[in-house]
């Protein structure tokens, strides 16, 4: 069984760094798409980006290009999303997904979900 | 504003049956497969329907999903109070190169 499980809940104050984590588990973690969508307090989901962890291939929405920077770790399992300057805009549930297939344009849909992190940023 | 357009909300009564539209364009729906995900109130969103019609394991038949050009509908028959939630629908947008979402309906079963 596929398993995410995200770090806990950050209260950050604007212009400082961040990163925050997803572990994946119960599947071969190098061969599955994972991804990061933003959900705004009261607000729908977001799409931000995916990497591939085999080679880190990597692909942005435009929205997020420039503004976060999403990576992993093959050998613990584990895929980051970061920021390097906090904005109270940032303040948000952020959560990482699974996509099951080698091409994310066929295979696009999210199966799997980690349980969110909630980031707050404030002064 | 979200690439895909749902309508804001939709309300039913329980045992009715109510449809969610999803609507966009040659560049994501019309040349990609949809997905819809359910988000219950405080929890994470979980899958309902993926390559525009299948269900996963464990999602009943009262799900179901269609395309047809460049929009796409969930339907839900035999409404629960369980069913309230939010509803999302998911593509890709070629031009965009990237994933997108409606911006979300809020089912109501009154």
């Amino acid at each position: 069984e596929v398993q995410l499980v995200q770090s806990g809940p950050e209260v950050k104050k604007p212009g400082e760094s961040l990163r925050i984590s997803c572990k994946g588990s119960g599947y071969r973690f190098t061969n599955y798409w994972i991804g990061w969508v933003r959900q705004m307090p009261g607000k729908g989901l977001e799409w931000m980006g995916i990497i591939y962890p085999d080679d880190s291939d990597t692909r942005y929405s435009p929205s997020f290009q420039g503004q976060v920077t999403i990576s992993a770790d093959k050998s613990s399992s584990t895929a980051f999303l970061q920021w390097s300057s906090l904005k109270a805009s940032d303040t948000a549930i952020y959560y990482c997904a699974t996509l099951t297939g080698f091409n994310p344009q066929r295979y696009n849909w999210f199966d799997s979900w980690g349980q969110g992190t909630l980031v707050t940023v404030s002064s | 504003q979200s690439v895909l357009t749902q309508p804001p909300s939709v309300s039913a009564a329980p045992g009715q049956k109510v449809t969610i539209s999803c609507s966009g364009s040659s560049s994501n729906i019309g040349n990609n497969y949809v997905s819809w995900y359910q988000q219950l109130p405080g929890t994470a969103p979980k899958l309902l329907i993926y390559e525009n019609y299948k269900r996963p394991s464990g999602i009943p038949d009262r799900f179901s999903g269609s395309k047809s050009s460049t929009s796409a509908t969930l339907g839900i028959t035999g409404l629960q109070t369980g069913d309230e939630a939010d509803y999302y629908c998911g593509t890709w947008d070629t031009r965009l190169s990237a994933g997108v979402f409606g911006g979300g309906t809020r089912l109501t079963v009154l």
